[in-house]
């Protein structure tokens, strides 16, 4: 099973929105509402910020959703922050038959 | 506060054996599954194991299936992961990370991992 395709990078200003696309395939981002994505700041735990295509965890900033169209998952963060500077990973579900869950490659958000 | 503190971690020669452990506060933990998750260097991450909150259910990604063992000690609120047969690119940061209790496949509680190199 491959990882999931993220971009490497992304950049944005503060204030401004960003979305980070996660494109997996027809059978594991596309067969399944069980996209997660996690914030990773090095060296720190990593955080859940949205899980199940678009829920949002208590506690995690309404500046972040989640959404998916066919087999592309899509992390939006709006209104940038400094401190929202830090690597984000997608997951899905994969399948019984197959690893329990695939990440995506990571995506290195600056803030400008 | 909920919180997983992972130890272990080390330098180990190839083929070698590493065990790492995982210490769980703040909540039930036998009343959780959970897994372990690695990150090599300037990769990503990598799920690597799955126990269920009995240890009846396992489950391990095809690159270490039949070196590493997961297992935990509901009694002592502690997970853990036997590594044999270890590999230069087994060398990683290794997390644990609890599964949400309400929503299968999705990891709530992450620890900040033990570091682990595998070479001679």
């Amino acid at each position: 099973q491959s990882a999931l395709t993220q971009p490497a990078s992304v950049s944005g200003s503060p204030g401004q929105s960003i979305t980070i696309s996660c494109t997996g395939t027809s059978s594991d981002v596309g067969s399944y509402n069980l996209v997660s994505w996690y914030q990773h700041h090095p060296g720190k735990a990593p955080k859940l910020m949205i899980y199940e295509d678009s829920k949002r965890p208590s506690g995690v900033s309404n500046r972040f959703s989640g959404s998916k169209s066919g087999n592309t998952a899509s992390l939006t963060i709006s209104g940038l922050q400094a401190e929202d500077e830090a690597d984000y990973y997608c997951c899905s579900y994969a399948g019984s038959y197959t690893s329990y869950v695939i990440f995506g490659g990571g995506t290195k958000l600056t803030v400008l | 506060e909920v919180q997983l503190v992972e130890s272990g971690g080390g330098l180990v020669q190839p083929g070698g054996s590493l065990r790492l452990s995982c210490a769980a506060s703040g909540f039930t933990f036998s009343s959780y599954s959970m897994n372990w998750v690695r990150q090599a260097p300037g990769k990503g991450l990598e799920w690597v194991s799955y126990i269920s909150s009995g240890s009846r259910t396992t489950n391990y990604a095809d690159s270490v299936k039949g070196r590493f063992t997961i297992s935990r000690d509901n009694a002592k609120n502690s997970l853990y992961l036997q590594m044999n047969s270890l590999r230069a690119e087994d060398t990683a940061v290794y997390s644990c990370a609890r599964v949400s209790p309400g929503s299968n496949y999705v990891f709530d509680i992450w620890g900040q991992g033990t570091m682990v190199t595998v070479s001679s």
